[in-house]
């Protein structure tokens, strides 16, 4: 059964920092991966989407990476600011469905 | 404007009551979902829909029915045989199955 977890499950940064979000997951028969970004009380927004066969995929300040062998993939952000606030949510395809991980809430601090 | 819209925002649900979610999207998508979120979890699958006329069961589909009788349109009812139904329901769509989910708004039910 996939299980996909994140850590840290709270981050805060100052402005400016880079920093690296995990997510692991158990099983590596994926089609893909997608990062989300869930503000509170909103929606999920799509962030960036990992084809089971690509490495990374980038968008602005955002790279993500994937390492299907080791079940693990991180999301790289550059030079964060504080509306990069939010809850960042992996989510990984199998078969026939996505299982989500419980996020990471990070807070950019100005 | 393109996107997936759900109504109402807030719901409130009596005890024994049925109560239905509105979902619709007008991107041409052929794949919907309806996803249950509570605090601390990660989303959890209810039901999904590849194409008008189907749809299957996803984790926790008990309590719950759908129908896919529109492209644009997957309603989600809640019945009165779900016990625990205040959380926070989240529909997708994605042109197919295998594509990137885009996510609506989201409808906060809550119990009286």
């Amino acid at each position: 059964k996939q299980e996909v977890t994140q850590i840290p499950a709270a981050l805060s940064v100052p402005e400016g920092e880079n920093l690296v979000l995990n997510c692991s997951f158990t099983d590596s028969a994926i089609y893909n991966l997608q990062w989300f970004r869930q503000d509170p009380g909103k929606g999920l927004t799509s962030l960036l989407l990992i084809q089971s066969s690509q490495r990374e995929q980038t968008s602005g300040r955002l790279n993500a990476s994937l390492d299907k062998s080791s079940g693990r993939s991180t999301l790289y952000i550059a030079a964060s600011q504080p509306g990069d606030s939010a809850t960042y949510l992996c989510a990984v395809k199998g078969t026939y469905k996505y299982i989500f991980g419980t996020g990471t809430r990070l807070k950019v601090l100005a | 404007d393109g996107g997936i819209t759900q109504s109402p925002k807030y719901l409130f649900r009596k005890e024994g009551q049925n109560v239905t979610l509105s979902c619709e999207q007008n991107l041409n998508h052929d794949a919907m979902y309806w996803y249950r979120q509570d605090p601390g979890q990660g989303l959890r699958l209810i039901y999904y829909s590849q194409i008008v006329n189907d749809f299957q069961k996803g984790d926790i589909a008990e309590g719950y029915s759908v129908s896919r009788e529109k492209k644009e349109s997957f309603p989600l009812t809640v019945t009165s045989a779900q016990k625990n139904p205040t959380a926070f329901y989240l529909c997708a769509s994605s042109i197919s199955y295998q594509e990137t989910q885009y996510f609506g708004p989201g409808t906060r039910l809550l119990v009286l």
